[in-house]
């Protein structure tokens, strides 16, 4: 079946520093969407991408979503104390959630 | 609106209690869905409905029965908890089905069984 893999799993940085989130799938992908939840929390939708090579951006927030449709990316640039949370990127054909990245942020 | 809310917010049970676990939506939306999460494996798919009456299973829906007798409201029964079931669960709901739409969670139910 589907599975949706995420790395790294956990990541500490530095306030200011920069922060990256890979999402990869076993099987293309028709779209994906990707959520934040906040420590005790629930999910909360942020970007979804469709097309093939597809860029948003998002003030500090950038998403990819690669050439096959299998794979995409999340990238922070100077993270601050408000970017804690995990996140998830969810792929679509059968919706499949990732495992998920725990972002930690050392003021 | 109040977008998507679940009732209760904590619960703890013994095994083999039943009970069920309450969620609505007053956004009209036509998809809903339930899922658990564990720590380090994201949120696993339990049953979902596209629309009233209809219901189909997830990824782990042993254990578990939904209905969806209205738009508004999706029921998740646990019949004969088990400590295995032990997770916080998310009801969501979007638009339609299909994935393009975002979906939106209610703040989850925290279920310990001892």
């Amino acid at each position: 079946g589907q599975q949706v893999m995420q790395i790294p799993q956990y990541q500490h940085v530095q306030e200011g520093e920069d922060f990256t989130t890979y999402c990869n799938s076993s099987t293309t992908l028709s779209n994906i969407q990707w959520y934040k939840q906040r420590p005790g929390g629930h999910p909360v939708f942020l970007i979804q991408l469709v097309k093939s090579g597809e860029v948003k951006k998002q003030k500090r927030l950038t998403f990819q979503f690669g050439e096959a449709k299998k794979n995409s990316s999340l990238h922070i640039t100077a993270t601050q104390t408000t970017d804690v949370g995990t996140y998830f990127c969810v792929g679509y054909q059968k919706v499949t959630f990732g495992t998920g990245t725990k972002l930690q942020v050392i003021p | 609106n109040a977008g998507v809310t679940q009732t209760p917010k904590f619960q703890v049970l013994k095994t083999g209690q039943s009970m069920t676990l309450q969620c609505a939506q007053d956004m009209n939306h036509e998809y809903m869905s339930w899922y658990r999460q564990d720590p380090g494996m994201g949120l696993r798919l339990i049953h979902y409905s596209v629309g009233a009456g209809i219901t189909d299973q997830g990824e782990v829906p042993n254990g578990y029965n939904v209905s969806r007798s209205t738009t508004e409201d999706f029921p998740l029964r646990l019949l004969s908890a088990a400590p295995s079931q032990t997770s916080v669960y998310f009801c969501a709901s979007s638009l339609e089905a299909g994935g393009l739409n975002e979906q939106f969670f209610g703040p989850g139910t925290r279920l310990t069984v001892l």
